[in-house]
């Protein structure tokens, strides 16, 4: 139990396009996913959390109008990364965190998407 | 603020080999602990946790002890394999009494080779 997909799994883009990437748990229910990235042999930077039903709470230094978070359904969010760059290169990694919260915080988490902008 | 702090890689070992990789936390209030393990090209797998002080989290032969009196969570394995070279990250969750929305704070994350 508890998997999370990301699709794609690989998307090269040309820089000014915009790309949708998904975040489902398949055998649970999400009120809270996350999304990450994550540079080569680096940690995972936190960009963002996704609420179903509200605003996404993005973290300081992360641009909201470039990384757009919609989370319809207590089993998808999606990140567009909107006009995107050579610099938005990257392996972006989602999380979702079952539900009811208890005091347990495991979040599982997807395969990752590796987003190349030319 | 919160934050995990993992040794440095990469370590390289032999197969059959001991393991300890060193985690050790700052957090206000109780967090969680885990470590997550990640495959060259692959998103994390939850390898194990610890709720509370005092508690074990162990899963494929891997062990950690949640050691509030030295803010420790070590990762261990008594005999490695070649199949256990990945990127292993201990995390902590941030209690969400604390406003911190239970956020996963993570180490830096230590590269694990093992050799045949």
């Amino acid at each position: 139990g508890a998997v999370v997909s990301q699709h794609p799994s690989r998307v090269i883009c040309k820089s000014g396009t915009s790309v949708k990437i998904e975040c489902r748990s398949l055998d649970f229910q999400a009120t809270t996913m996350f999304w990450y990235r994550q540079f080569p042999k680096q940690s995972l930077m936190l960009m963002a959390t996704s609420n179903e039903g509200s605003k996404a709470t993005y973290e300081q230094g992360v641009e909201k109008d470039k990384f757009l978070i919609n989370h319809a359904s207590l089993t998808l969010s999606t990140l567009t990364v909107t006009s995107a760059h050579p610099e938005d290169s990257s392996f972006y990694i989602c999380s979702a965190r079952p539900e009811p919260p208890g005091r347990e915080e495991t979040q599982y988490f997807g395969p990752g998407t590796r987003l190349l902008v030319l | 603020g919160d934050s995990v702090t993992q040794m440095e890689g990469p370590v390289t070992l032999s197969e059959e080999a001991f393991l300890t990789i060193n985690c050790t936390y700052t957090a206000t209030g109780y967090p969680s602990l885990f470590w997550y393990v990640q495959y060259p090209g692959e998103g994390l797998q939850l390898l194990l946790k610890a709720t509370k002080a005092d508690d074990k989290g162990s899963n494929k032969g891997f062990e950690a002890t949640y050691r509030k009196e030295t803010t420790s969570f070590h990762l261990e394995k008594g005999s490695v394999q070649v199949s256990d070279s990945a990127v292993y990250f201990c995390a902590l969750s941030a209690q969400r009494i604390y406003n911190q929305g239970g956020k996963l704070i993570f180490g830096q994350g230590t590269e694990l080779s093992v050799k045949p």
